[in-house]
């Protein structure tokens, strides 16, 4: 199952709302999650189960979507949250990623 | 504290081999499964497969970029999982990630839904 995030990067300033798509080549239920990875450091749980915040993760953070379609969504983009981003299908062999994307500061 | 924390990686000759480790901490580890994700320098994360705990097998899955080449196995009563490379090759050069695959069990069958729990990672170079 290939997945295709968009967009690969973008600009953006605090406070802005972000939405980050993930389409996947074939219908994985709502077996998505999606991860934040600062330079340097391991990849960090946000979501699981398309839309399931991750005990810890800030409420500006959510998911949504089922099928093939699914959006992360920062409600109101703050400092700490510069960074890139991915999605992961976990519906059949191999767990394939997104090819991330890239959130810079504008 | 959750911890995971691998060893093992550095400078290898392609055709080489090479294994790592990943020792867990404050961890049932046996109710969670392991992956290993890596991440070649300045590219995207990659996953390169997966083991069951033993609950649920003890078995096996992996990407078709390292199937035959690599194997992921786990020494329950110390909670360290390994990941053993082979015929290593220059495009397998990254940072190695294990990670704790959690799921959930719905009519006696898991569905795995996240890696929630990530070491800091091990770089493997492989060149001559």
């Amino acid at each position: 199952i290939q997945l295709t995030q968009s967009p690969s990067s973008l600009s953006a300033s605090v406070g802005d709302r972000v939405t980050i798509t993930c389409r996947a080549s074939q219908g994985i239920s709502s077996f998505l999650a999606w991860y934040q990875q600062k330079p340097g450091k391991a990849p960090k749980l946000l979501i699981y189960a398309a839309s399931t915040l991750e005990s810890g993760v800030p409420s500006r953070f959510s998911g949504s979507g089922s099928g093939t379609d699914f959006t992360l969504t920062i409600s109101s983009l703050q400092p700490e949250d510069f960074a890139t981003y991915y999605c992961q299908q976990l519906n059949s062999y191999p767990f394939t990623f997104g090819g991330g994307t890239k959130v810079e500061i504008k | 504290e959750v911890q995971l924390v691998e060893a093992g990686g550095g400078l290898v000759q392609p055709g080489r081999s090479l294994r790592l480790s990943c020792t867990a901490s404050g961890i049932t580890f046996g109710d969670y499964g392991t992956s290993w994700v890596r991440q070649a320098p300045g590219k995207g994360l990659e996953w390169v497969g997966f083991i069951r705990s033993k609950t649920y097998g003890g078995t096996t899955e992996y990407d078709a970029s390292v199937k035959g080449r690599f194997s992921i196995s786990r020494d329950e009563s110390n909670s360290i999982a390994y990941l053993e490379m082979n015929s290593l090759k220059t495009e397998d050069t990254a940072v190695y990630y294990c990670t704790r695959t959690r799921g959930m069990v719905r009519g006696g069958v898991i569905n795995y839904n996240a890696l929630d729990v990530w070491g800091q990672g091990t770089t493997v170079i492989v060149s001559s």
